[in-house]
């Protein structure tokens, strides 16, 4: 069976610090991988998406990037975090080639201060 | 820009009320999905339709595709406590894929 893993579980910054956040997905292979946020009692904004190993596309201009070093792992990060960046982070994956049904990790919540 | 709103926002009911969540999307999609998420959860996958006019059933949780593939809805019927949460619908159109706004379903015992 499929699993996905999300580290940490929460995580608490200062605003300028740098973040990594890391998605592992286990039992499958050449998964899509997704990245949203989701601010407090709000909805899922997708931020990323990816079909393959080094294809990354963008769906909202931030101070966030994502990269995919390898098959099933997925990782969003930032060289400086802003008070808005703060939020619920949710990786998800979905089997290809479309956007099929997501599987969400359990999510990190990012406290900025 | 493309949008995918859901009415109610907020619905609160007393336990073995019926409940329906209404999705409408500004251009059509390729299917619907739908998710629920409990509160401090994740999303959870709850069923996918395809077809235009599709529905399903999975027990209480009826859902519904509408003909020109623009709106959806869920109904639950006789709601019971264990479907606290937030319901959202999603689904892609053309190379991208919009998540509802949600609605926040409260069970009142």
């Amino acid at each position: 069976s499929q699993t996905i893993h999300q580290w940490p579980a929460t995580l608490v910054q200062p605003v300028g610090s740098p973040l990594s956040l890391e998605c592992t997905v286990e039992g499958t292979s050449n998964p899509n991988l997704y990245w949203y946020r989701q601010a407090a009692g709000r909805g899922l904004q997708l931020l990323f998406y990816s079909v393959g190993i080094g294809q990354i596309s963008s769906e909202v201009p931030q101070n966030l990037s994502a990269s995919r070093p390898q098959d099933r792992q997925f990782i969003l990060s930032s060289k400086k975090l802003l008070l808005s960046d703060s939020g619920f982070y949710l990786c998800a994956w979905s089997r290809g080639p479309s956007y099929n049904e997501q599987f969400f990790g359990p999510g990190t919540r990012l406290t900025v201060l | 820009g493309q949008q995918v709103m859901q009415i109610p926002q907020y619905q609160h009911v007393q336990e073995g009320e019926d409940f329906t969540t209404y999705c409408n999307s500004s251009t059509t999609l390729s299917n619907i999905q739908w998710y629920k998420q409990r509160p401090g959860g994740h999303p959870v996958f709850l069923i996918q339709l395809v077809k235009s006019g599709e529905v399903k059933k999975q027990k209480r949780l009826t859902f519904q595709f509408g003909e020109a593939k623009k709106n959806s809805s869920l109904h639950i019927t006789a709601t019971q406590t264990t479907d606290v949460g937030t319901y959202f619908c999603a689904g892609p159109t053309g190379n991208q894929f919009y998540f509802g706004t949600g609605t926040s379903l409260t069970v009142i015992p």
